[in-house]
Formats: C-alpha cells, sequence, structure tokens
C-alpha cells in the first residue's frame, strides 16, 4: 500500500521542549513538504524538499527544522523558539519538475503544547 | 506572493441543494489549480485539479470546477450536495517557478450538509 505515513497521530509536550514529528512515503516521491493547519488560516507551508539532502524554508519556518537525509523521511522538529507550536502538522510529497504538482498528504499529527 | 481567497468561511446546505464554493487567486501567469477536501477525519484528498485545456474540470464524487482566466477564479459546484459531503474545502494555486511546486492554499470553506 503506497502512500505517506506520519507518527504519532497525537503527540504532548511541555513548552520549552523539542519534538520531533516522523513523515515517510513509500511513493517514491522526490519532493516533500510540511504544512501547519490552523482553524481558519488553511494550510501554511513550512518548509519543503526537493531532493535528498536540499530544502528550503517556506513562508513560516521560523521556530522549525528539517532534514532529508534519505528519499523516504523528511522529519520536521518544533523547537522551543516556535512560539505558537500547537497545530496540526500535515506531510505531503510530490513529484517535481514536469510532471504532476498534485500533492499527497499523510493523516497529520495533532501536537499540543503546554 | 501569490494569495489565494475563499470567501465562504463556513456554508450550511440542506441535502440536495446546490453548491457553489468560490475561489480567487492573485498570480497572473500560468497557473495550476486544485481544490482538495479534508472529511471528518480523514487526509487532506485531492477534489479536482486544472492544469490546461478545457476549463471546466470534472472530479471525484459529482464535484466540477471551472477556470476562468480573465476572473482568476476556479470556483468549485456541485449540482445536489449528500450529507456525506460534509467537510472543509480548500483551493490550492501552484505557479511555476522552474521546478519548484509549491502549493499556495486558501484559508478553506467549512460545508455543513443537514439531513
Amino acid at each position: 500500500d503506497g502512500g505517506i505515513t506520519q507518527s504519532p497521530k497525537y503527540l504532548f509536550r511541555k513548552e520549552g521542549q523539542n519534538v520531533t514529528l516522523s513523515c515517510e512515503q513509500n511513493l517514491n516521491h522526490d519532493a516533500m513538504y510540511w504544512y501547519r493547519q490552523d482553524p481558519g488560516q488553511g494550510l501554511r507551508l513550512i518548509y519543503y524538499s526537493q531532493i535528498v539532502n536540499d530544502f528550503q524554508k517556506g513562508d513560516i519556518a521560523e521556530g522549525y527544522s528539517v532534514s532529508r537525509e534519505k528519499k523516504e523521511s523528511f522529519p520536521l522538529t518544533v523547537t522551543s523558539a516556535q512560539k505558537n507550536p500547537t497545530a496540526f502538522y500535515l506531510c505531503a510529497s510530490s513529484f517535481p519538475g514536469t510532471r504532476s504538482y498534485e500533492q499527497y498528504f499523510g493523516p497529520g499529527t495533532r501536537l499540543t503544547v503546554t | 506572493a501569490q494569495s489565494v481567497s475563499q470567501h465562504n468561511h463556513h456554508v450550511i446546505l440542506s441535502e440536495a441543494a446546490s453548491l457553489e464554493l468560490g475561489c480567487n487567486y492573485s498570480y497572473g501567469g500560468t497557473v495550476n489549480l486544485f481544490w482538495y477536501v479534508q472529511y471528518p477525519g480523514q487526509h487532506l484528498q485531492l477534489l479536482l485539479k486544472y492544469f490546461s485545456g478545457d476549463p471546466l474540470v470534472k472530479g471525484i464524487k459529482g464535484f466540477e470546477a471551472e477556470f476562468i482566466k480573465s476572473k482568476f477564479s476556479f470556483n468549485l459546484r456541485k449540482p445536489s450536495v449528500q450529507w456525506s459531503d460534509t467537510a472543509e474545502y480548500f483551493c490550492a494555486v501552484n505557479e511555476h517557478t522552474g521546478t519548484a511546486s509549491k502549493l499556495t492554499f486558501g484559508t478553506g470553506t467549512r460545508l455543513q450538509v443537514t439531513l
């Protein structure tokens, strides 16, 4: 079964702690993305990566970090510098370049920081 | 920067009513346009997409959307909604910037269909 997995589904952390969200895909997609979804604000791009070992900041990268050491994996770290980390985080992947720009989404991780 | 506007934030319809959700974007160049749907507790999934050709595109579950370039619009329509269409709907635009495939999403429209 091809798809994107995100774990865990729910995550709770204390303020001041860094936390890493997992995203794995077996679709053989080159590009991967992290979005943050907040009520009434739609999806906002945090980071994206078009190839292994390369990534770019999206619109709201402050307080987040990523790595892309493997094609299948694109973990997101929410650092203690992120002022408002409680949100629903979605990972996506796609073929880049001239192929379809359609993005496929994972089930999301709901992070609560108290 | 690209922006996407969805004017209806929350829509309530009775079953069998017709649906039209508005979407306008700001970029004047070549774009790809998408509607995604998020059913309660489920993944965000693609409803339909426009890349080129016929501006009237048909998607899954009886949805369609019309690309009107002169109005920078890509409105979503369905002639007769069902209770199962209750979900949040997102319009998204991808602008052609070389190999980058960045989507800009609207703020979403929550559709509630009543029996």
